[in-house]
């Protein structure tokens, strides 16, 4: 069965840094692409980020270009989100996703539960 | 405003047809596979359809179809537990990115 667990996910100020994780499992890790997608609190799903299977190519939403940095380490079956800068418009349900293929232009066929991000002073 | 056009709600009775539409263009539902996600009550997203294909433990009820830059959800013999939004999305190589519908919201009367 995959399972896609989040965390990292709290309280923190506008302007700090948080480390988001997702722990993968119950599928082949380093064969698939792997997504960051959000959803602020009343709104619809919004790409955050997206990796291909080896790291190759990756992707961002232009509205967290040069803030957020995505990577995966496929020895520990691990995706990871730097969230850098981050801002009151960053706060949001934010879900590891899996993608059907191996590159990140692939649709996704599984989601986490999510992990809340909070940004307030 | 969203990359792909969804109806902002649909409603249908139980055993119904009902088909709920995505609308895009050439960059994006012209050229790629598209999935659909059904969201109950704000809980996370489960995928009903990617591309061609029907994602285990999803009843077959459900289906996806394309035609030119409009992808289109049929549900078959609607129930209760369908109550829920549904999300379009599929990749846009113009933007180089991913992108969503602003979701419909299917209600069973």
């Amino acid at each position: 069965e995959v399972q896609l667990v989040e965390s990292g996910g709290g309280l923190v100020q506008p302007g700090r840094s948080l480390r988001l994780s997702c722990a993968a499992s119950g599928f082949t890790f380093d064969d698939y692409a792997m997504h960051w997608v959000r959803q602020a609190p009343g709104k619809g799903l919004e790409w955050v980020s997206g990796i291909s299977w080896n790291s190759g190519s990756i992707g961002y939403a232009d509205s967290v270009k040069g803030r957020f940095t995505i990577s995966r380490d496929n020895a520990k079956n691990s995706l990871y989100l730097q969230m850098n800068s981050l801002r009151a418009e960053d706060m949001a349900l934010y879900y590891c996703a899996k993608g059907s293929r191996d590159g990140y232009n692939s649709p996704v066929d599984y989601w986490g539960q999510g992990t809340l991000v909070t940004v307030s002073s | 405003q969203s990359a792909l056009t969804q109806e902002a709600s649909v409603s249908g009775t139980v055993g119904q047809k009902v088909t709920l539409s995505c609308t895009g263009n050439s960059n994006n539902i012209g050229s790629y596979a598209v999935g659909w996600y059904q969201q109950i009550s704000h809980g996370a997203p489960k995928t009903v359809m990617f591309g061609n294909s029907l994602p285990s433990g999803i009843p077959d009820r459900f289906s996806g179809s394309k035609s030119g830059t409009t992808a289109s959800l049929t549900i078959s013999g609607l129930q209760p537990e369908d109550e829920a939004d549904y999300y379009c999305s599929t990749w846009d190589y113009s933007l180089s990115a991913w992108v969503f519908g602003g979701g419909t919201k299917l209600t069973v009367l």
